[in-house]
């Protein structure tokens, strides 16, 4: 099992360049998530899913869009690339199909770097 | 607005040292705390905590959580170079939405 995967792993962008960052996942996990790490912040919330063809704003979502077509997969879109985007992305993926479970661990992939210049 | 807060933000120590960290809370609808250890790329899970006052331990570390007073505390004894990382705490609310406080960044030093 490669359990979760990011690509790129790192990728330098111009201010209003475009790009999707790929996350996948081989655990049959139902929820999958996008988390941006900044110095001094903790990881914030993106965007999460809580399954195929769902999609739900986190604490940070504008200027990124997601997609999940397949449940293996979950996308991190920037249509129009922000310096203030410059950051650590992580994708994280749990199993949780119950809402009146506690949550399983939430797996992380290694991230991805994002310079925005 | 949730919130959590960990502190101190960064230790620095000496190997055979005893350290404790420190997360406090304040979230609608709690259901676990989770802490996790941060070295160079992802977090690794380290322990979930949902009930006060029961101590969760492996090996060197431990943790334990007070519902009345929001807070938690992860302890590491008998600190070693490899313990060096960010160690990152967060609260489940629901949704099975993790809110994660800013990490404290311990450094043993040998």
């Amino acid at each position: 099992n490669a359990g979760v995967t990011q690509t790129p792993k790192f990728r330098v962008l111009k201010t209003g360049q475009s790009m999707t960052l790929l996350c996948a996942q081989d655990m049959n996990h139902e929820y999958m998530y996008w988390y941006r790490q900044d110095p001094g912040m903790g990881l914030r919330l993106i965007h999460y899913s809580v399954g195929e063809g769902t999609t739900a704003k986190g604490e940070v979502p504008d200027g990124y869009n997601v997609s999940r077509l397949k449940k293996q997969n979950f996308l991190l879109g920037l249509e129009s690339a922000a310096p203030s985007q410059t950051s650590v992305y992580f994708c994280a993926s749990s199993y949780t199909p119950d809402s009146f479970r506690f949550t399983d661990t939430q797996y992380f992939g290694p991230g991805t770097r994002l310079t925005v210049l | 607005e949730d919130k959590v807060v960990q502190s101190p933000l960064s230790l620095v120590v000496h190997e055979g040292d005893t350290v404790t960290l420190n997360c406090s809370y304040e979230v609608t609808n709690f259901r676990s705390l989770l802490w996790y250890k941060q070295e160079k790329k992802a977090p690794t899970f380290l322990f979930m905590l949902t009930s006060s006052g029961i101590e969760k331990k492996s090996g060197r570390l431990s943790s334990i959580l007070d519902k009345k007073e929001l807070f938690s505390i992860l302890n590491i004894t008998a600190t070693q170079t490899g313990d060096s990382a960010i160690y990152l705490c967060a609260v489940e609310v629901n949704g099975n939405k993790l809110v994660f406080g800013a990490g404290t960044i311990l450094r043993v030093k040998s």
